[in-house]
């Protein structure tokens, strides 16, 4: 099975501030990766699948990248409506998810 | 407009069966892949199933052999039938659409059903 871990667990911030979130691999996936977002008590919205591409409808300041076993999310500009818990999602070998990073106000 | 909307959850003492249910609206079941994900009360997500369009079903290895995903074409709604239960499959459990393009990648969610396995 492929295990993904995510850093930091928790990540305090402020409005505007630039955000990363890392994701590791336990194998190699290739580019098969995504990044979802999840508020208290709703469901995940997916932000980039195939580790890089936004999905409709998702602000242009979300980006991923990274290949192989790393990855990232970079919010670059944060807002108000993200502070909420990410989570990595590796597709290259059936499905796994990261332990989610939960993004809070500072 | 997509829609998800999944129901069947409730309080269920362990060793008991439960099923899910999904109905879909606004696109056809059969033409997706979709799976079911649930999530442990203050819990990270696990992927549990998968359908494919053609009827090719996966399982997390924890619920394999308890657990059997379908769907009803007529209905267009997908099922989740949970034998065997445990106190470990407590959860929220959502239904999820893939991606044309990517099937293992989960473009639309229902807003989840609580499932708590417990005497």
């Amino acid at each position: 099975d492929i295990q993904m871990t995510q850093s930091p667990s928790t990540l305090s911030a402020s409005v505007g501030d630039r955000v990363t979130i890392t994701c590791r691999a336990s194998q190699r996936v290739n580019s098969w990766l995504a990044w979802y977002q999840q508020k208290p008590g709703k469901a995940p919205k997916l932000l980039i699948y195939q580790a890089s591409s936004l999905e409709s409808g998702v602000p242009s300041r979300f980006s991923g990248s990274g290949s192989g076993t790393e990855f990232t999310l970079t919010i670059s500009s944060l807002q108000p409506d993200d502070f909420a818990t990410y989570y990595c999602q590796q597709y290259n070998s059936y499905s796994t998810f990261g332990q989610g990073t939960k993004v809070e106000i500072k | 407009e997509v829609q998800l909307v999944e129901s069947g959850g409730g309080l269920i003492q362990p060793g008991g069966s439960l099923r899910l249910s999904c109905v879909a609206s606004g696109f056809i079941v059969s033409s997706y892949y979709m799976s079911w994900v649930r999530q442990a009360p203050g819990k990270g997500l696990e992927w549990v199933s998968i359908i494919y369009g053609g009827g090719v079903t996966y399982y997390a290895d924890s619920v394999k052999g308890r657990f059997t995903i379908s769907r009803d074409n007529s209905k267009n709604t997908l099922y989740l039938q949970m034998n065997s239960l445990r106190a470990e499959d407590t959860a929220v459990y959502y239904c999820a659409r893939g991606r044309t393009s990517s099937g293992w990648v989960f473009d639309y969610w229902g807003q989840g059903t609580l499932v708590t396995v417990s005497s």
